[in-house]
């Protein structure tokens, strides 16, 4: 089945920084989507973005489906930004979709 | 507002009972659903596929008979977890997709958080 790794796995950031996290999946795919876990567990929908880039707020992405990467970019970070950031790809071959490792975000104040 | 509603949030039971969770597509219809376990500080690991009126399918190394999986109606599915231990404590949540095909975005329930004493 697809691999899907995640980088960096843990990253500290200074209040108001920008970050860029990589998804890396080793096969092609139906579906890409970006979440962040809340500190109850929650999932909370980023982007669903199989391929291209989308803007919101501060948050935006990039899939490049060709080269099978999509990176989460993060500006002007704040503290209520912290928490993990999952990507999670659904391969062409079935209909399971893989979780990465996951990024755990620390924004100091 | 959530699309997909997982009941309980937690459960704390003794060694030996089982646990049900129910994970209800809201406003739409889901012939299939997803249901994830994560451990702390893990990521999430698919346990099941959970097929309206058919039996689920299990990932490897997942016990059927542990985790009982039943989707009787195209808005709920629900998950048993019989005779539970301690190691089954973990974090369960259940997943959708809106569009009711096998393709498009996923949507997760708030998850259910099973402490087994």
């Amino acid at each position: 089945g697809i691999q899907v790794e995640q980088s960096p796995p843990d990253l500290i950031l200074q209040e108001g920084a920008n970050s860029t996290l990589r998804c890396n999946f080793s096969d092609s795919v139906n579906n890409l989507q970006w979440f962040h876990q809340n500190p109850w567990g929650q999932l909370i929908n980023l982007f669903y973005i199989p391929s291209g880039t989308k803007q919101n707020g501060r948050l935006s992405a990039t899939t490049v489906a060709t080269e099978r990467y999509s990176l989460l970019y993060i500006s002007s970070s704040q503290t209520t930004d912290s928490g993990v950031y999952f990507c999670a790809a659904q391969d062409t071959g079935g209909f399971k979709t893989i979780f990465g490792a996951g990024t755990r975000l620390f924004v100091k104040a | 507002g959530a699309v997909v509603s997982q009941h309980p949030s937690w459960v704390i039971c003794k060694s030996g009972t089982s646990v049900k969770i129910e994970c209800r597509s809201l406003d739409f219809q889901a012939t299939t659903m997803f249901w994830y376990r994560q451990f702390p500080k893990q990521s999430l690991m698919l346990m099941a596929t959970s097929n309206e009126g058919s039996k689920a399918t299990y990932e490897q190394g997942v016990e059927k008979d542990k985790f009982l999986i039943n989707h009787a109606s195209l808005t709920l599915s629900t998950l048993t977890v019989t005779s539970a231990h301690p190691e089954d404590s973990s974090f369960y949540i259940c997943s959708a997709r809106t569009s009711g095909r096998l393709t498009g975005e996923l949507f997760f329930g708030e998850g259910s958080r099973l402490t087994v004493l």
